[in-house]
């Protein structure tokens, strides 16, 4: 059974620093693509990042570009984002996902999520 | 970045009622779309990716349809666990966005 589990969120003051982890395991981790996609409190989906398998090539949205980073062990299983500099609305729960085998970009199995709260 | 827009952003609808949901892209995106189903306090599942096909594991009663611009995720036959949000993305282009969402909630 493919699972997900992330951990690593909490308080932080803005400007401050967290890093989140991503533990899997049910498959070939190194393998496969990985995202994190996060969600405001009651808003919608949006991407943040994506690490190819082997961690040589990532993507970042405009919004975090600069102050997080993504990257991954595999001999660990496990995924990461660096965040820095954080700000007020970077709060919001943080999915790691698996990408598709089969389709280019599409998420197909998601995290329960962790949450990151950036207030003073 | 391709904006997605979906329409309605609240439904309420009956068991058994067949239920459709449009998203609009900003621009033609072929059928690189995909549909996400996610309830309270739990991850995004997959449904639908190439905008028409079904994840394995997901009911029939789901199905998409549409490319370029317009796309539709149809539930033939509304069941109680299918209440919840449907998110709609795009996979044409970076940033791959997401529409801001379908609530189905019950009549």
């Amino acid at each position: 059974e493919v699972q997900l589990v992330e951990s690593g969120g909490g308080l932080v003051q803005p400007g401050g620093s967290l890093r989140l982890s991503c533990a899997a395991s049910g498959f070939t981790f190194s393998s496969y693509w990985m995202h994190w996609v996060r969600q405001a409190p009651g808003k919608g989906l949006v991407w943040v990042s994506r690490i190819n398998s082997d961690g040589s090539s990532t993507s970042y949205a405009d919004s975090v570009k600069g102050r997080f980073t993504i990257s991954r062990d595999n001999a660990k299983n496990t995924l990461y984002l660096q965040m820095n500099s954080l700000r007020a609305e970077d709060t919001a729960v943080y999915y790691c996902a698996r990408e598709s085998l089969v389709e280019w970009l599409v998420p197909d199995y998601w995290g329960q999520g962790t949450l990151v709260t950036v207030s003073s | 970045d391709i904006q997605l827009t979906q329409s309605p952003s609240f439904l309420s609808a009956s068991v058994g009622d067949r239920v459709t949901i449009t998203c609009r892209a900003s621009q033609g995106i072929s059928s690189y779309l995909a549909w996400y189903q996610q309830k309270p306090g739990k991850a995004p599942k997959l449904l639908i990716y190439a905008a028409s096909t079904l994840q394995s594991g997901v009911p029939s009663r789901f199905s998409g349809s549409g490319s370029g611009t317009e796309f539709t995720l149809t539930i033939s036959s509304l069941q109680p666990e299918d209440f919840a949000t449907y998110y709609c993305q795009q996979l044409n282009s970076y940033p791959p966005t997401f529409g801001q969402g379908t609530k189905v909630e019950i009549k």
